[in-house]
C-alpha cells in the first residue's frame, strides 16, 4: 500500500531536548516536504527536498534542520526545541513530474507539544 | 516566491446548499491546483486537482475552476452533506515543484 509513514505521532517533550520525527514513503517519490499546521495558518512549509542530497527552506525553517541521505527517508531534526515550536507537524512526498501530474500524499501527521 | 491566499476563513450553509472556496496566487509560473480535505484528527487528502491547461474539472459534487488571467481559482460543491464538513486547503505548486497552501476553509453543513 502506497504510504507516507510518519513516528512518532505524539511526542511531548523539555525545552532544549534534541529530537528527530522519521518519515518515510514507499512510492519512490523524488519530492518530499515537512510542514507545520497551526490553528489560522494553515499549513507552512519547513523544508522540502528534491531528491537525494538535495534540501532547501520552506517559509519557516528557523530552528529545524533536515536530511535526505536516502529517497525514502526525510527526518525533521529540532536541535533544540522551543514552546513556539508546540504544533501538528506533517509529511509529504510527491513525484517530481513537470508538469506536475499528482498532489502531495500526507503522513499521519505527528503532534508535538514542548513544554 | 508563490503567495496563496484563500477566502473565506469559515462557511456554512445548509444541507443541499452549495459552497464555494475561493483562491488566488502570485506566481504567474505556478501550474498545478491541487484541493485538499481534512477532517477532525486526520490529515489532508487529496480530493481534486486542475492544471493550468484546463479551465474547469468536475468529479461528481465537486468541480473547480481556474482563471489564469486573473491568477484565481476555486472550489464548488453541490448539494453538500454533513459529510462535507471539513477544512479544505488549496494549494498552488509552480516549476520548481514547490507547493504553497492557503490558510484553509472550515466548511460547516447543517443537517
Amino acid at each position: 500500500e502506497a504510504q507516507v509513514t510518519q513516528n512518532p505521532r505524539y511526542l511531548i517533550t523539555v525545552t532544549g531536548k534534541k529530537l528527530t520525527v522519521t518519515c518515510s514513503q514507499n512510492m519512490n517519490h523524488e519530492y518530499m516536504s515537512w510542514y507545520r499546521q497551526d490553528p489560522g495558518l494553515g499549513l507552512r512549509q519547513i523544508y522540502y527536498s528534491m531528491n537525494v542530497e538535495v534540501t532547501d527552506k520552506g517559509d519557516v525553517p528557523e530552528g529545524y534542520k533536515v536530511s535526505r541521505k536516502e529517497k525514502r527517508n526525510f527526518p525533521l531534526i529540532l536541535e533544540s526545541p522551543s514552546p513556539n515550536q508546540t504544533s501538528l507537524y506533517f509529511c509529504a512526498s510527491s513525484p517530481q513530474l513537470l508538469p506536475p501530474e499528482a498532489g502531495a500524499f500526507f503522513g499521519q501527521g505527528t503532534r508535538l507539544t514542548v513544554v | 516566491g508563490e503567495n496563496v491566499e484563500q477566502h473565506p476563513s469559515t462557511l456554512s450553509v445548509q444541507e443541499g446548499d452549495s459552497a464555494v472556496i475561493k483562491c488566488t496566487y502570485s506566481d504567474s509560473a505556478s501550474n498545478y491546483f491541487p484541493w485538499y480535505k481534512q477532517e477532525l484528527g486526520k490529515r489532508p487528502q487529496l480530493i481534486i486537482d486542475i492544471r493550468s491547461n484546463v479551465g474547469e474539472k468536475k468529479d461528481q459534487r465537486i468541480a473547480v475552476t481556474l482563471n489564469k488571467t486573473a491568477k484565481h481559482f476555486s472550489l464548488h460543491i453541490t448539494e453538500t452533506q454533513p459529510e462535507d464538513s471539513a477544512v479544505y486547503f488549496c494549494a498552488a505548486r509552480g516549476l520548481d515543484n514547490d507547493m504553497r497552501f492557503g490558510a484553509g476553509t472550515r466548511l460547516t453543513v447543517k443537517p
